[in-house]
């Protein structure tokens, strides 16, 4: 299947700093991927659709503001969590897919720790 | 809305047993996903059913999709300690991989 891979696999940040967390689709080109959050215990709930060349499309209750999302190409999107703070902590997992009707294929996730 | 409730959301089985997990959908949807995941890992996908009466297996396990019913199962046989993971179905809203995942059933195989 087609890979997507993201990266940090887990970063640490200090309250009030800025994370960008990097989705790529290594195989396939993608005008949309997805973001999704995970808390502990929980499940994943979608945050983000990212358009390549467009604005984003958030969630209700998702601050735009906060989650900066960019999808400059077609095989890279960016989610920026600015002015993070220890609430923001949370496993952060893309997707992306070939292209209409096709498997959505995951990536490896980013674990995100606010102190 | 589309909401996707799975039930049970805590197993614990010993190994050797059967038991099924199920998933719920409330709107139209032809596509519908299993996952497994891993503590601290991202998700493995295990089955992808697309049409009604879809059937699929993989060593253990055996999903199946009921669109009619708006309702998927995913059946363990003979429980190995080593399929303890939590497992979430999830549908595609519009077949663009935008999913809406259920609450994730978390199982336990005690040996």
């Amino acid at each position: 299947g087609a890979v997507v891979s993201q990266h940090p696999s887990w970063v640490i940040c200090k309250s009030g700093t800025s994370v960008k967390i990097e989705c790529r689709s290594l195989d396939f080109q993608a005008t949309t991927m997805f973001w999704y959050r995970q808390f502990p215990k929980q499940s994943l709930m979608l945050m983000a659709t990212s358009n390549e060349g467009s604005k984003a499309t958030y969630e209700q209750g998702v601050e735009k503001d906060k989650f900066l999302i960019n999808h400059a190409s077609l095989t890279l999107s960016t989610l920026t969590v600015t002015s993070a703070h220890p609430e923001d902590s949370s496993f952060y997992i893309c997707s992306a897919g070939e292209g209409v009707n096709t498997e959505a294929f995951f990536g490896q996730g980013t674990r995100l720790t606010v102190v | 809305e589309l909401k996707v409730e799975q039930n049970p959301l805590f197993l614990s089985m010993q190994e050797g047993k059967n038991y099924t997990i199920y998933c719920n959908y409330s709107t139209t949807s032809d596509r519908l996903y299993w996952y497994r995941q891993d503590p601290g890992k991202s998700l493995e996908s295990l089955f992808v059913l697309l049409s009604n009466g879809a059937v699929k297996q993989e060593g253990r396990l055996m999903a199946s999709l009921d669109t009619k019913a708006r309702l998927s199962t995913l059946h363990i046989t003979a429980a190995v300690h080593d399929l303890s993971a939590t497992y979430f179905c999830a549908v595609d809203m519009s077949g663009a991989q935008k999913l809406v995942f259920g609450q994730g059933t978390r199982l336990t195989i005690n040996p």
